[in-house]
């Protein structure tokens, strides 16, 4: 059964560094979401991507995010300059469609010291 | 604010047991709806999508009721398995799905 692979499964950084969260989502899917999922709390939608541009993006998604589709298969989010808050688990997403459910990938525990 | 609100549990049940959770969502405008199951520390998975009235899959059904922006889970006959956050979810009117904070089920033997 096709899944949506992350990688790292975990990544400890800095506060101010650039963290890079890797992805890859179900082969046919169009359309690709971040989600994040801070200890405790509930999943929170970040953005979501379709024909290679931002379809939709929350507050939270500010200018020290971005995302890009660097080729054929990976999706990635980076993080300019992370903080304190950014600890979290993060989670890639696609979809077939923006009706279609949304399937996700086992995500990234990102840890910011 | 869209918003989506569930029973806080924690639900505590023995084997075999029926227990529903239920969900309350403020976007009218929503056509579908999502009851994902989230175990510790992993993802969200799909447990059931709701596009009409309702929908069953073996021990489990989902109810929804428009009028009230209702949606209920029922699980029957529990499984020691089925300990899990099982998490209401909504698309928030544009590609984002807004989840519920989750309700917590542990089935005991």
């Amino acid at each position: 059964e096709p899944e949506v692979t992350q990688t790292p499964s975990h990544q400890v950084t800095q506060m101010g560094q650039e963290v890079i969260l890797r992805c890859v989502p179900i082969s046919n899917h169009l359309y690709f979401y971040w989600y994040r999922q801070i200890l405790g709390q509930k999943v929170e939608f970040l953005v979501s991507f379709y024909n290679n541009e931002i379809s939709e993006k929350s507050e939270i998604f500010d200018d020290q995010f971005s995302v890009e589709r660097p080729d054929g298969s990976n999706f990635t989010l980076k993080i300019r300059s992370t903080k304190l808050e950014d600890s979290a688990m993060y989670f890639c997403a696609s979809s077939g469609s923006t009706y279609n459910e949304q399937f996700f990938g086992p995500g990234t525990r990102l840890t910011v010291l | 604010r869209k918003e989506v609100e569930q029973d806080p549990g924690p639900f505590n049940v023995p084997e075999g047991a029926t227990v529903a959770f239920n969900c309350t969502y403020s976007n009218s405008a929503s056509q579908s709806f999502f009851w994902y199951r989230q175990d510790c520390r992993k993802e969200p998975k799909l447990l059931m999508s709701v596009y009409s009235s309702g929908n069953e899959d073996g021990r489990f059904t989902a109810q929804l009721n428009r009028a009230s922006q209702y949606i209920s889970l029922l699980i029957r006959d529990s499984k020691l398995s089925d300990s899990a956050t099982y998490l209401c979810v909504v698309p928030g009117g544009g590609t984002a799905l807004i989840f519920g904070k989750g309700t917590t089920l542990s089935v005991s033997s």
